[in-house]
């Protein structure tokens, strides 16, 4: 069966360095997304990618926050200057029609 | 208000039992609504997925949807050790993006 794939599942990083996620989304899907959940909280919406371009962002997805569709398949989101409360989980998601989303594994990021 | 409120639970069953887990939403623009499933440190997996109110079956599941009085419900039949997970409702309206309640912790005991 088809699944989004994240790597690294656990990455840890000083303050203030910089960390990119990678997502490898479903192969015929064409909406993609990057959802967080901070530890005992809800899962929230970050940013929406569609046509290689962000189709919509929330207030967290500031100057900080960066997506990025290199070539076919990987699609990542840099965090520039990481705070600690960017520690979360980052889960990718990945849509055939821009409702149905299923989600990967994500990668645990804790900031020290 | 919070758009999307969900009973955290924790909400303890014996095996065989019928679970009821229910959402309740403000706002009136969500047209699509999902259950999905998610086991500790992992990803969200999606359950369930409907469009407008009514109900949809899918084996031991069951969702239904009243969107006059803005509440979604997920039924599980003949429920087993292995549903214990936390039970996230979401939602999306015209802005094109999921917004989850805040997960019902759900344990089946054998």
């Amino acid at each position: 069966e088809p699944e989004v794939t994240q790597t690294p599942s656990h990455q840890v990083t000083q303050m203030g360095q910089e960390v990119i996620l990678r997502c490898v989304p479903i192969s015929n899907h064409l909406y993609f997304y990057w959802y967080r959940q901070i530890l005992g909280q809800k899962v929230e919406f970050l940013v929406s990618f569609y046509n290689n371009e962000i189709s919509e962002k929330s207030e967290i997805f500031d100057d900080q926050f960066s997506v990025e569709r290199p070539d076919g398949s990987n699609f990542t989101l840099k965090i520039r200057s990481t705070k600690l409360e960017d520690s979360a989980m980052y889960f990718c998601a990945s849509s055939r029609d821009d409702t149905e989303a299923f989600f990967g594994q994500g990668t645990r990021l804790t900031v020290v | 208000q919070k758009e999307v409120e969900q009973d955290p639970g924790p909400l303890s069953v014996p095996e065989g039992a019928i679970v009821s887990l229910n959402c309740t939403y403000s706002n009136s623009a969500f047209q699509y609504f999902m259950w999905y499933r998610q086991y500790s440190r992992k990803g969200p997996e999606l359950l369930m997925y409907t469009y407008s109110s009514g109900n949809k079956e899918d084996g031991r599941f069951t969702a239904q949807v009243d969107k006059s009085s803005k509440y979604i419900s997920l039924f599980i039949r003949d429920s087993q050790p292995s549903d214990s997970a936390t039970y996230l409702c979401a939602m999306i309206g015209s802005a094109r993006q999921l917004t989850f309640g805040s997960g019902t912790q759900l344990t089946v005991l054998p």
